[in-house]
Parts: structure tokens; C-alpha cells; sequence
């Protein structure tokens, strides 16, 4: 079965700093991978997601990912944090065997201090 | 809002019982998604149903069911509960029963158990 790893649980930033929040899989074959946030107080929600082709794929709100098969990584960058990207950051991963179902990791919480 | 509803939105109850939790798909959605999340295993997959029929399974207990109604809303039933199946669930819905469609998550239930 895979697994997902996120190695950071929490990470304070300052308002401007870049964030880059690890995420690795553990799949030898063919995933799907998505990165969802959950903002205070809201639901989970679809930030990015990659099937195939170019591995930097770019999501809502400034967030991009790229996808690198060969470290088994899917890593969530943004150069310029704002203080309203303060959540809780969710990777996931599907196992592409026709299932549609999603593996998480155990999320990352950032703080943004304004 | 995702258009995808839980009830109740808390549950306080004592071991040993049975609960009920309730999931409402966004308008058109066929699949349903169950998912548990907890300070130490983080969001876990549970269950899917896809048009009424179980499509499948993840780290469910024996002690726990669900089920997908005619009206595609779903129930997921926790019975002998125990302290540590204190978290959140969550539901959540897609279009159809693939990757390709967002999943769309509701706002959680937060079951305590005492």
C-alpha cells in the first residue's frame, strides 16, 4: 500500500519569506498527486494536482508543485507567502490502478506572521 | 462552501455506543468518499460508494458501516465506539467514480467520545 510523507507538521514563516513544503510518496508505479489546503475554520480544498506531462504544474492562489519521479517527490513551492496563506497543507496520492481514491499524508500547518 | 453537507457538525457520546453520521453530495455527484482524521494517523481513508454500491475499502473497522442511498446522500455508522475513535470525519463527493473528478469535501464531523 502507499504511504505519503510530509516531513514538516508545523512551519512559521514571515509574510514575503518562499515556502517549500516536502512531500514524498512511497509507490513504484504509476500516481496521481495532488496537494489540498484546509483554511481555518473551512473545508479541504483542491490547491493542485498533477496526472501527467510537464512536472511543474501551477495551482490557485500562486502555488506551484513539481514533480520529481525519480526522488518520489512532489514538493509544494510559493515565492512569496501572504498572511492569508495560513493552513493546513495536505499532499496526496492515488495509485493510478483505477481506484479514485486518495492516500494523504499527515498534513503541514503553516503560519504566516504578518 | 463545497455544496457538499455533514450532520451533525459535533457529536459528544459515551463508549459503547452506536452513532450515526450523515453526508449529502454536492447536486449530481454519484461517488462518496469517507475519510477519518486524527491527531496521530492523520486523514485516513475510510470508504467509497459509487451509486449506491460500495466501491472501496480502506482502514475501516469491522465496528464501522456505511451505506448510499437511493438519493446518493450516505451514513456512516460507528458502533462499541471508543475513546480513540474520537476525530473528525469527513465526507466528501465527486462526479464520478474517478481520479480525474475532484473530490469535494464537506466541513467535518467532529465525534467525541467520553
Amino acid at each position: 500500500a502507499q504511504s505519503v510523507s510530509q516531513h514538516n507538521h508545523h512551519v512559521i514563516l514571515s509574510e514575503a519569506a518562499s515556502l517549500e513544503l516536502g512531500c514524498n510518496y512511497s509507490y513504484g508505479g504509476t500516481v496521481n498527486l495532488f496537494w489540498y489546503v484546509q483554511y481555518p475554520g473551512q473545508h479541504l480544498q483542491l490547491l493542485l494536482k498533477y496526472f501527467s506531462g510537464d512536472p511543474l504544474v501551477k495551482g490557485i492562489k500562486g502555488f506551484e508543485a513539481e514533480f520529481i519521479k525519480s526522488k518520489f517527490s512532489f514538493n509544494l513551492r510559493k515565492p512569496s507567502v501572504q498572511w492569508s496563506d495560513t493552513a493546513e497543507y495536505f499532499c496526496a496520492v492515488n495509485a493510478d490502478s483505477g481506484y479514485s481514491t486518495l492516500t494523504f499524508g499527515k498534513g503541514t500547518m503553516l503560519l504566516v506572521s504578518p | 462552501d463545497s455544496g457538499v453537507t455533514q450532520t451533525p457538525k459535533h457529536l459528544i457520546t459515551a463508549t459503547g455506543q452506536r452513532v450515526t453520521l450523515r453526508c449529502s453530495p454536492r447536486s449530481g455527484d454519484l461517488s462518496v468518499y469517507w475519510y477519518q482524521q486524527s491527531l496521530d494517523q492523520g486523514l485516513q481513508f475510510l470508504i467509497q460508494y459509487y451509486n449506491g454500491e460500495e466501491r472501496a475499502k480502506g482502514n475501516i473497522l469491522e465496528r464501522f458501516s456505511a451505506q448510499q442511498f437511493p438519493d446518493l446522500h450516505s451514513e456512516l455508522n460507528l458502533s462499541s465506539l471508543e475513546l480513540g475513535d474520537s476525530a473528525l470525519y469527513f465526507c466528501a463527493s465527486s462526479t464520478r467514480d474517478s481520479v480525474y473528478n475532484e473530490q469535494f469535501f464537506g466541513p467535518g464531523t467532529r465525534l467525541t467520545v467520553l
